[in-house]
């Protein structure tokens, strides 16, 4: 059973970077057939898509949504089987609950797994 | 990217069917069989529940069923229940390889 662990701090400064962690249990970060994504949810966007990594033909490939590029990195830890997501420039419209989730290999562009979600609040 | 649109809210009574929508363009909803569906209850993990514009996952209900047509994907949720009420989520796969959600769908069980 596939199980993803979020860890990171709850509160974030403006203009400072939000980063989070995703611990992947049952299923290995480097799965040649998995995305590892980022999405977020806020009462006034509902869920937002953020991006994704994923390793294919022996190298690692990133996506991000074209409203957060240039502000944001996806990556890959094959050490601690984990996916981090690093955030810059944080705004209080950045304020939303954090969910990593799989992509998994059988299906396209869905995800069957989530983490527990992070609720990051921006604020001074 | 803008997010693909849904009807914010959409009621019906026990027992009735519904239909949300999701509607997109040829580079989203309308480019490959890549569009999901997501059952989501407030301070709760979104549940997948139609993955490739038709399928269910094991253990969703048959009451859930998935349509296109054209750049529109549909989500019918058929026999309704006090336990559907939630909001629902597409989310469809883009031709410049990146994916986007629609606005969201509370269901209503009247």
């Amino acid at each position: 059973q596939v199980q993803l662990q979020q860890s990171g701090p709850g509160l974030v400064r403006p203009s400072q970077t939000l980063s989070l962690t995703c611990a992947i249990s049952g299923d290995s970060v480097s799965n040649n057939g998995a995305t590892w994504n980022w999405i977020r949810q806020s009462p006034s966007r509902g869920l937002e898509w953020l991006g994704r990594t994923y390793y294919r033909k022996s190298r690692w490939l990133t996506d991000y949504a074209v409203s957060f590029r240039g502000r944001i990195i996806i990556s890959p830890d094959t050490s601690r089987n984990l996916v981090s997501l690093h955030l810059n420039y944080v705004t209080p419209d950045d304020t939303a609950v954090y969910y990593c989730a799989r992509d998994p290999p059988m299906f396209w562009s869905a995800f069957d797994f989530w983490g527990q979600g992070t609720k990051v609040t921006v604020s001074s | 990217q803008s997010a693909l649109t849904q009807p914010a809210s959409v009621s019906g009574s026990p027992g009735q069917s519904i239909t949300i929508s999701c509607t997109g363009t040829s580079s989203d909803v309308g480019y490959q069989n890549q569009v999901s569906w997501y059952q989501h209850f407030p301070g709760k993990v979104p549940k997948l529940i139609i993955y490739e514009v038709t399928n269910r996952p094991s253990g969703v209900s048959d009451r859930f069923s998935g349509s296109r047509s054209g750049n529109t994907a549909s989500l019918t949720i058929s026999g309704l229940q006090t336990e559907d009420e939630a909001h629902y989520y597409c989310c469809s796969y883009t031709t410049g390889s990146t994916l986007v959600f629609g606005g969201g769908t509370k269901v209503t069980v009247l």
